[in-house]
């Protein structure tokens, strides 16, 4: 069965701190990974997607198909980067999520 | 610039009554998805429809169901709400034309529909 387990409820940092949100999946196939975003007031939205490597707004994220993990990182955390994160794996045409890791960070 | 627009923002409903969350996507889509999210639980996934008047469960259909009668507009009823289906609603809406094989691609979210049941 598909799954995506964020341990986290809520990750609290100091900014400038670096930041680490963990996501775990369970998929029989070839994992399609992504972090989502929601900032306060705003919709969810994409923050990056494991096939483009990319580093979005510094952070970054690894697939590990060994650890079956896609870890979110950024090495200096920044006020804005307040938000809920969210882990998701595609497969079978729909878009599974994890719980939710709410990022604060504190000046 | 993908725009997906829920009809309501809030809404109030007493318990029995019948309810029903309007999406549009103005991009022409392919897949549509209907999600409730709740503090942690995350999202979880109602209904799918990856094309007109197609759909399919998703994790949680019980109590709810969907209408795609046109490819811009997915809505999702609630029959008789009830106290536990207080939450919130988003739509999306992806490009993809999957169907029910291989990646959705990125999601375009609606801003979400809080429903609450008294």
């Amino acid at each position: 069965a598909q799954r995506v387990t964020q341990p986290e409820k809520l990750l609290s940092v100091f900014k400038g701190a670096p930041v680490e949100l963990k996501c775990n999946y369970s998929y029989s196939g070839s994992p399609e990974l992504f972090w989502y975003v929601q900032y306060s007031r705003q919709r969810l939205q994409l923050l990056l997607r494991h096939i483009s490597r990319e580093s979005i707004k510094g952070f970054t994220a690894d697939l590990n198909k060994g650890e079956t993990s896609f870890h979110l990182k950024k090495p200096f955390a920044q006020e804005e980067d307040s938000a809920m994160y969210y882990c998701a794996l595609s497969g079978g045409g729909k878009l599974i999520f994890g719980q939710g890791t709410e990022l604060s960070v504190k000046p | 610039d993908v725009k997906v627009t829920q009809s309501s923002r809030y809404l109030v409903k007493r318990t029995g009554e019948k309810v029903f969350l309007e999406c549009v996507q103005d991009m022409d889509h392919e897949n549509m998805f209907w999600y409730r999210q709740d503090p942690g639980l995350g999202l979880r996934l109602i209904y799918f429809s990856y094309d007109v008047k197609m759909k399919e469960k998703g994790d949680i259909p019980e109590g709810y169901s969907v209408s795609r009668e046109k490819k811009e507009r997915f809505s999702l009823i609630l029959e008789s709400a009830s106290t536990n289906q207080t939450s919130m609603y988003l739509c999306a809406s992806s490009p993809y034309p999957s169907g029910l094989a291989g990646s959705t691609g990125e999601l375009f979210f609606g801003e979400g529909s809080r429903l609450t049941v008294l």
